[in-house]
């Protein structure tokens, strides 16, 4: 079985501060992990995905993401969040070839 | 040039109605897929098709029923409308293994409203 936790369903950082959203996974075999960004109104878009390989991996929009197998965790930064970060953001984990699962979501606000 | 097309974007309806959301790709993906997202923004895949075969049916009413007539369209009838129906349907479309290493690109969703 596998699960996704996202620690903290809301975030709020200022213009130009540095974002982290948490995500921890549950697996039994090594997972293929992704983060997802969905704009309000709109549906999810993928920002990075962890396979195989480099354990640091670079989205889209200045994002990363780092995947950690002694803490089993995958959580996203970006160095300085831009107010168009603004948004829902879903860490999703995969192990079987058929579907995802996915957290919970973490709203992520940005202030002026 | 829309990858993943759903429609319509929103629909408005009474309990007990019979409703249809439609989604077509034009990505060359092999699986397709329904999920639903509540007010809580909890996402929970409902079915998948490969190839026009079910592959993937959650625990989900049988008033909903998925139809893939071919790979590039997954259909979703809902019969009986229920208050609780009320969400967003996102559609969504991978190669066939592709979820794993490629993940979903998603469609805009179908914003459903019960009353």
């Amino acid at each position: 079985a596998q699960s996704v936790t996202q620690l903290g369903s809301h975030v709020s950082v200022s213009e130009g501060a540095l974002v982290l959203l948490r995500c921890n996974y549950s697996s039994s075999v090594p997972p293929y992990l992704f983060w997802y960004v969905q704009y309000p109104n709109q549906g999810l878009q993928l920002l990075l995905k962890y396979t195989t390989g480099a354990t640091l991996v670079k989205g889209i929009n200045g994002f990363e993401a780092e995947f950690k197998k002694s803490e089993t965790s995958f959580h996203l930064t970006k160095p300085s969040a831009h107010m168009s970060d603004a948004a829902e953001y879903f860490c999703a984990v995969n192990t079987n070839a058929g579907k995802s699962t996915f957290g919970d979501g973490t709203t992520l606000t940005v202030k002026p | 040039d829309t990858a993943v097309s759903q429609t319509p974007k929103y629909l408005v309806t009474q309990m007990g109605n019979d409703k249809s959301i439609k989604c077509e790709q034009n990505l060359g993906h092999d699986t397709m897929y329904w999920y639903k997202q509540d007010s809580k923004k909890f996402l929970k895949i409902m079915f998948s098709y490969n190839n026009k075969e079910l592959i993937i049916n959650e625990t989900v009413p049988n008033r909903f029923s998925p139809k893939s007539p071919d790979k590039a369209h997954l259909n979703l009838h809902i019969n009986s409308l229920e208050l609780g129906d009320s969400a967003v349907y996102f559609c969504a479309s991978s190669h066939e293994g592709g979820v794993l290493t490629y993940g979903y690109t998603f469609g805009s969703g179908t914003r459903l409203t019960v009353v």
